[in-house]
């Protein structure tokens, strides 16, 4: 089967750094995406990647080692407002979106 | 409109009664995606559309049926509904189904079946 884990929830402190990680077990790889999504809305776009490496976009930066069907969600400078759910998502063979369950980021000040 | 609009934004139903979930985008994306989204779990597809003029199933399309008349438009039809149907749902549109095609989402609709 195909399979999406992350941890449940996670805890840091504002201005801090935090390690968001996701493995996963999919029929077939064409990506791996993150999404943030803030309790009551919509899950919203963060990063894309379908290299081995890093992807940096300001205070968030996105890893990825398809060898180890691993990625990792690395977020600086944290803030306030960076409070809510990190979605980790690999699209598989038939281009479908398999996605994992959530991270709950608690940020406290 | 901009992006993604989606009506309902949320509804009590009783068991048994037909629902139809709207949704509306304006980005011309050919790809749209139904999504339920359930606490404790990842979003799951329940159907999707590649084109005007084709669906397909998804994870758990049972319950549910879509049609897609036009680009714009992807209206989800619980036929006759029951409590497990209860969750939040998302419509999502990408400008097609491709490895790179980021997909967007609509605001959601809350459905409560009694």
């Amino acid at each position: 089967g195909q399979n999406i884990d992350q941890p449940t929830e996670m805890t840091a402190t504002e201005g801090a750094i935090v390690q968001i990680n996701c493995t996963y077990q999919t029929s077939g790889f064409n990506g791996l995406f993150w999404y943030q999504q803030h309790a009551g809305e919509a899950p919203t776009f963060l990063s894309y990647n379908v290299l081995d490496g890093l992807e940096e976009k300001g205070r968030f930066s996105s890893f990825l080692s398809r060898s180890k069907g691993y990625s990792y969600l690395l977020l600086k400078e944290l803030q306030m407002k960076d409070s809510a759910s990190y979605l980790c998502a690999v699209k598989d063979s038939n281009y479908q979106l398999i996605w994992g369950a959530g991270t709950k980021l608690i940020i406290k000040p | 409109i901009a992006g993604i609009t989606q009506a309902p934004t949320s509804q009590i139903l009783a068991a048994g009664r037909r629902m139809t979930l709207r949704c509306t985008q304006d980005m011309r994306h050919n790809a749209m995606y139904w999504y339920r989204q359930d606490l404790g779990l990842g979003l799951r597809l329940i159907h999707y559309s590649n084109t005007a003029g084709t669906t397909g199933k998804g994870e758990v399309p049972d319950g549910y049926s879509v049609s897609r008349a036009n680009t714009d438009d992807f209206p989800l039809t619980l036929a006759s509904a029951v409590p497990s149907q209860t969750s939040v749902y998302f419509c999502a549109s990408s400008v097609s189904q491709g490895g790179t095609d980021t997909q967007y989402f609509g605001p959601g609709t809350r459905l409560t079946v009694l």
